[in-house]
């Protein structure tokens, strides 16, 4: 089955700087990522997710760079703030439009973002 | 639109005792459903996935008979946690997904506390 790994799991940069998390995954075959802010006791909210026909998504700050034949993933977020600190989920799926389409999460990162 | 929401958000039971937790769907018709547990500061473990109108799939090591899922209709399904242990003390948070979406929706999570 499908394995993610996450890297770092604790992230801590200054206001303003940029964070990148990297994510890698086993199973060629998935070919949806998204990328989950949870803040404590809350819901995993998308920010931002990426299919495998494509080798980069960007949304203001946040963008997502995906590397098919590496099988790894990373997310990017420039001018970084207070508010952006929360954990960080990424996830891998394999999608076919069936009845299981279960998402594989990474072990989280926790950003800090230092005001 | 796409609001998933859960019912208890917290619920304190005693050990032996079992407890239900409700997911739905607000405003679309989910085919599926997914069931997550988190434990404090871990990333969010599938522990089934449940088709309307079907028998949940169990995730390895996920104990069927003590975590009783049902989904009867477009918009509800059911986590019973049945003899509730203090190790069963978590979060659990489901997610909803129509028919050949690839976006999982999440519910706000139910936090179980077994005394």
């Amino acid at each position: 089955g499908e394995n993610v790994e996450q890297h770092p799991s604790t992230l801590s940069v200054q206001e303003g700087d940029s964070a990148v998390i990297k994510c890698t995954y086993s199973d060629s075959a998935s070919n949806y990522f998204p990328w989950y802010k949870q803040e404590l006791g809350k819901r995993p909210q998308l920010i931002i997710d990426i299919r495998s026909n494509v080798g980069e998504k960007k949304d203001q700050r946040i963008a997502v760079t995906l590397n098919k034949t590496a099988k790894h993933f990373s997310l990017h977020i420039t001018e970084t703030q207070p508010e952006d600190s929360a954990v960080y989920f990424c996830a891998a799926s394999l999608n076919y439009g069936g009845a299981t389409n279960k998402l594989i999460f990474g072990t989280g990162t926790l950003l800090a973002v230092q005001p | 639109g796409a609001v998933v929401s859960q019912h208890p958000s917290w619920v304190i039971c005693k050990s032996g005792t079992s407890v239900k937790i409700e997911c739905r769907s607000l405003d679309f018709q989910a085919t599926t459903m997914f069931w997550y547990r988190q434990f404090p500061k871990q990333s969010l473990m599938l522990m089934a996935t449940s088709n309307e109108g079907s028998k949940a799939t169990y995730e390895q090591g996920v104990e069927k008979d003590k975590f009783l899922i049902n989904h009867a209709s477009l918009t509800l399904s059911t986590l019973t946690v049945t003899s509730a242990h203090p190790e069963d003390s978590s979060f659990y948070i489901c997610s909803a997904r129509t028919s050949g979406g690839v976006e999982q929706y999440f519910g706000p999570g139910t936090r179980l506390t077994v005394t």
